[in-house]
């Protein structure tokens, strides 16, 4: 069965400091995406970046990036240069398939982020 | 373009009581979605819809039901009311970003019932 993992139930980081969420994924899938998600305090669901599971770099947005390593089944994201604006809890998520009908994702528990000044 | 927006915001129902959530996107998506998340349990997929007049079970359907009636619209309806369904319901619709599809999440609601 699909399964996202997030090990990492809260974490902390200075301002202006780097920080890497852990999230590793099970399938059997060939083809498939795996999503992150920002939840802040007033609960709305936010998309941060994508990554295909055929896509040969890892995916980059702005201050963030998914360091993506197939063979670990792995897609951790890191936040470069932390914002107090950044505290917030994170949701890896996986979908099932290719662009395929469904588009189903499957989340991880998350892990709540709190920015230090 | 309002995106996504679920009505009510917050609710309170009493055991038994029914009540309808309402969805609706201004995006002229085909694929609708109904989540619940729960503390330490991620987002779970309750029902989902492929279009207009489809709707189809995700991995919790129980004690709900759906409808799709207009493509804009999605309604989760819970007949009867249970303290285990307290919970945040989120509503999604899919879109195509040129590299993937997205879920784009709307606000909310805080349902809770004693």
């Amino acid at each position: 069965a699909q399964k996202i993992t997030q090990t990492q139930p809260g974490m902390f980081v200075q301002e202006k400091e780097a920080v890497t969420l852990d999230c590793t994924y099970d399938t059997s899938d060939q083809s498939y995406g795996l999503f992150w998600y920002k939840q802040p305090s007033s609960g709305e669901m936010i998309f941060l970046i994508y990554q295909g599971s055929y896509d040969e770099q890892n995916a980059t947005e702005g201050r963030y990036s998914l360091n993506f390593q197939k063979a670990r089944k792995s897609a951790n994201l890191v936040i470069s240069a932390s914002q107090l604006g950044d505290s917030a809890m994170y949701f890896c998520a996986m979908r099932e398939g290719y662009g395929g009908a469904t588009n189903k994702l499957i989340f991880g528990t998350g892990t709540l982020l709190a920015v230090q000044p | 373009n309002a995106g996504v927006t679920q009505t009510p915001k917050f609710r309170v129902l009493k055991t038994g009581q029914s009540m309808t959530l309402l969805c609706a996107q201004d995006m002229n998506h085909e694929y609708m979605y109904w989540y619940r998340q729960d503390p330490g349990m991620g987002l779970r997929l309750i029902h989902y819809s492929v279009g207009e007049g489809t709707t189809a079970k995700g991995e919790v359907p129980d004690g709900y039901n759906v409808s799709r009636l207009k493509k804009q619209n999605f309604l989760l309806g819970l007949e009867s009311a249970a303290p285990s369904q307290t919970s945040v319901y989120f509503c999604a619709s899919r879109a195509w970003t040129g590299a993937s599809y997205e879920q784009y999440f709307g606000p909310g609601t805080r349902l809770t019932v004693t």
